[in-house]
């Protein structure tokens, strides 16, 4: 089975600082089918980023993702006071057909 | 733009059958666009897919919870339902509904999740 880890666990940083979030996957993936979502406390996770590097729907350009194969990374530039919250990388393949990584928590 | 709100109850006991329901509501279930999910996430934060079904009733489950597990969809009421036999404590979760875009291939939109208690 596919694996993905993140890193760091938790990411502590402040407003109008820049984060780097990393997921590496445990077998190299085709198609990029990888996506980032970010979830508040309390509420559902809203997806970020998809195929790598496509912003969603309604998401600010703060916010892109980048990588390929096993290393994939989510940035976010100047960070605003709403970016602190949990990070899930998401891979999309055959067996099990979505996994996810276990998160990164970015704090202030 | 279409939303998922999930229903049922809260409190399971061991053994016994958990039952969900998400409602889409501000679109037809029907319109081809996404696979209709199940996801948990346990209590300490880690998310785990459950399953999928489509509108036209083609379904993929979670090999780890295939056997005790039914995914069924309502065309009429627009509804999808999740069935997990034999719970233990360890089912103990937050249940999201969510749905997969065809074009996109991520979990666009998503229910705002109901907590599931397995308890006798």
């Amino acid at each position: 089975d596919i694996v993905l880890t993140q890193s760091p666990g938790t990411l502590s940083l402040s407003p109008g600082e820049r984060a780097t979030l990393s997921c590496r996957v445990s077998q190299s993936i085709s198609g990029n089918y990888l996506a980032w979502y970010h979830q508040k406390p309390g509420q559902a996770p809203r997806l970020l980023i998809y195929s790598a590097s496509i912003r969603a729907t309604g998401i600010p350009d703060r916010f892109s993702g980048s990588g390929s194969g096993t290393d994939f990374t989510l940035t976010i530039t100047r960070l605003e006071p709403e970016d602190f919250a949990v990070y899930y990388c998401q891979h999309y393949g055959s067996s099990p057909p979505y996994t996810f990584g276990q998160g990164t928590k970015l704090e202030i | 733009q279409v939303q998922l709100q999930e229903s049922g109850p809260g409190l399971v006991k061991p053994s016994q059958i958990l039952s969900l329901t998400c409602t889409v509501s501000g679109g037809s279930i029907s319109s081809g666009g996404y696979y209709w999910s199940w996801i948990r996430q346990y209590p300490g934060k880690g998310l785990e897919w459950i399953g999928y079904i489509y509108y036209s009733g083609n379904t993929f489950y979670n090999p780890s919870l295939k056997s005790r597990l039914s995914i069924s969809v309502d065309t009429s009421k627009n509804q999808f339902s999740l069935k997990l036999s034999s719970v233990t404590a360890a089912d103990t979760a937050v249940y999201f509904c969510a749905a997969w875009g065809v074009v996109n291939d991520a979990f666009e939109i998503w229910g705002q999740g109901t907590m599931v208690t397995v308890s006798s």
